[in-house]
């Protein structure tokens, strides 16, 4: 049981290109989180799903998107690249079958955009 | 948006000895779960304990407990028996209980210093 996988760990990205981050889980969770975490901060949610196919703005959408063909996985797309989405980002899942489940966390991707 | 406030950005504390970590949220919500993540070195976010707003028992983890106000809308963190491995920073999220209640807010956190 991996839990919540992240790829990669580490990326550097030049201003204007793209990419993707990849999250998947095996916990069979229908929800799932995309967070970003700056210094000083806390984290902030880009986006959600509650289950496959739908998809929800967070608090900080705009330069992303998402998609959630299966329940396992849950990517991130970023499309041409700012500075200001040099950050940590954590994708994060939990079970809908109690009320008070806690998100589970990958371990990250720390993204820097020169 | 839910606003979740951790007013002490650093606190350390010696080893063996006691510390807590305030968090206090706005919420116009009677109903809602509120949690403490802890975030080491390593950059990998734990669960550490929740709270069920409806619940006035403050909940407990081994050396992990809360003191949950809620007509004061606190909800602090209190580490006994401080360890070295207990230095990270602490994050401290609210989730409301409603059905369209899916997104978790979250503080700017704590950094906390165990002095040995």
């Amino acid at each position: 049981n991996a839990g919540v996988t992240q790829t990669p760990k580490f990326r550097i990205l030049k201003i204007g290109q793209s990419m993707t981050l990849q999250c998947t889980q095996d916990m069979n969770h229908n929800y799932m989180y995309w967070y970003r975490q700056d210094p000083g901060m806390g984290l902030k949610l880009i986006y959600y799903s509650v289950g496959a196919g739908i998809t929800d703005k967070g608090e900080v959408p705009n330069g992303y998107n998402v998609s959630r063909s299966t329940t396992e996985d849950f990517p991130l797309r970023l499309e041409l690249a700012a500075p200001s989405q040099t950050s940590v980002y954590f994708c994060a899942s939990r079970t809908g079958s109690s009320y008070n489940s806690p998100l589970h966390f990958g371990n990250g991707t720390r993204l820097t955009v020169t | 948006a839910q606003t979740v406030t951790q007013s002490q950005p650093e606190m350390s504390v010696q080893e063996a000895e006691t510390v807590t970590l305030s968090c206090t949220y706005d919420t116009s919500e009677s109903d809602y779960y509120l949690f403490w993540y802890k975030q080491p070195p390593s950059r990998q976010m734990i669960l550490v304990i929740r709270q069920e707003a409806y619940k006035q028992q403050n909940a407990t983890e081994n050396r992990f407990s809360v003191n949950f106000q809620k007509a004061a809308k606190s909800f602090s963190l209190k580490i006994s028996d401080s360890q070295l491995g207990d230095a990270a920073m602490y994050f401290c999220a609210y989730r409301s209980a409603k059905n369209t209640g899916n997104q978790f807010y979250f503080g700017t956190g704590t950094s906390l210093t165990v002095i040995p």
